[in-house]
């Protein structure tokens, strides 16, 4: 079936950095990508997303990137700070037929940022 | 404003019992998803509609059902509940086209003994 996989489990960086975290998708139909983000005990909520029309896309210190061809989708966050710290999803919109659309997720990023 | 609320936040049930989880939203989506959220695995869906009277088998079907009675609200059901189905339950509402983020609820935390 359909997967989509988020390459790092845990991530750690300095503040001021920049963070990358990496999601590949296997549905070539896939043509929306949202990220979400969770802190510890709570749920998830939406940060940025992009669509098959574009490659790039930027809202503030979020950047997201996507390669149809390698079917590779990625968020960067530039100047780290320490509330950034969280789990990160990355998911991709499936739709497996006429009436209906899915939503599947990767098992997520763990992102430390560090003092 | 948009919403989407679960009921019960929390439930310890027995093995072997019935449990329902509740979700509704308030945003007119005509999708709606339920997911669970273990340690390693990540979301996984479980159920998931795209308008009333419709229910679809998501990866992890196995052990529930969903019911969709209305736009509103849409339930999930462990007509036998085991101790492997303890987990965080997230309820989510999206738009029909697929091309807008799910919207999720506050979660439910099971606990089946």
């Amino acid at each position: 079936g359909e997967k989509v996989e988020q390459h790092e489990s845990t991530l750690s960086v300095r503040e001021g950095d920049s963070a990358v975290i990496n999601c590949t998708y296997t549905d070539t139909a896939s043509s929306y990508f949202p990220w979400y983000k969770q802190e510890a005990g709570k749920s998830l909520h939406f940060v940025i997303d992009i669509r098959s029309n574009v490659d790039r896309k930027q809202s503030q210190r979020l950047i997201v990137l996507l390669d149809k061809k390698a079917k590779r989708f990625s968020l960067h966050i530039t100047a780290t700070q320490p509330e950034d710290s969280a789990i990160y999803f990355c998911a991709a919109s499936i739709r497996p037929d006429t009436n209906a659309y899915k939503v599947i997720f990767g098992k997520g990023t763990h992102l430390h940022v560090l003092p | 404003e948009a919403a989407v609320t679960q009921s019960p936040r929390n439930k310890v049930a027995v093995t072997g019992g019935k449990v329902t989880l509740s979700c509704n939203q308030t945003n007119n989506h005509n999708n709606m998803y339920w997911y669970r959220q273990d340690t390693g695995h990540g979301l996984r869906l479980i159920h998931y509609s795209y308008g009333a009277g419709s229910t679809e088998k998501g990866d992890i079907p196995d052990g529930y059902k969903a019911s969709r009675p209305s736009q509103e609200n849409f339930s999930l059901i462990l007509e036998l509940a085991t101790p492997s189905q303890t987990s965080v339950y997230f309820c989510a509402s999206g738009a029909g086209t697929g091309g807008q983020a799910p919207l999720f609820g506050e979660g439910t935390r099971l606990s089946v003994l």
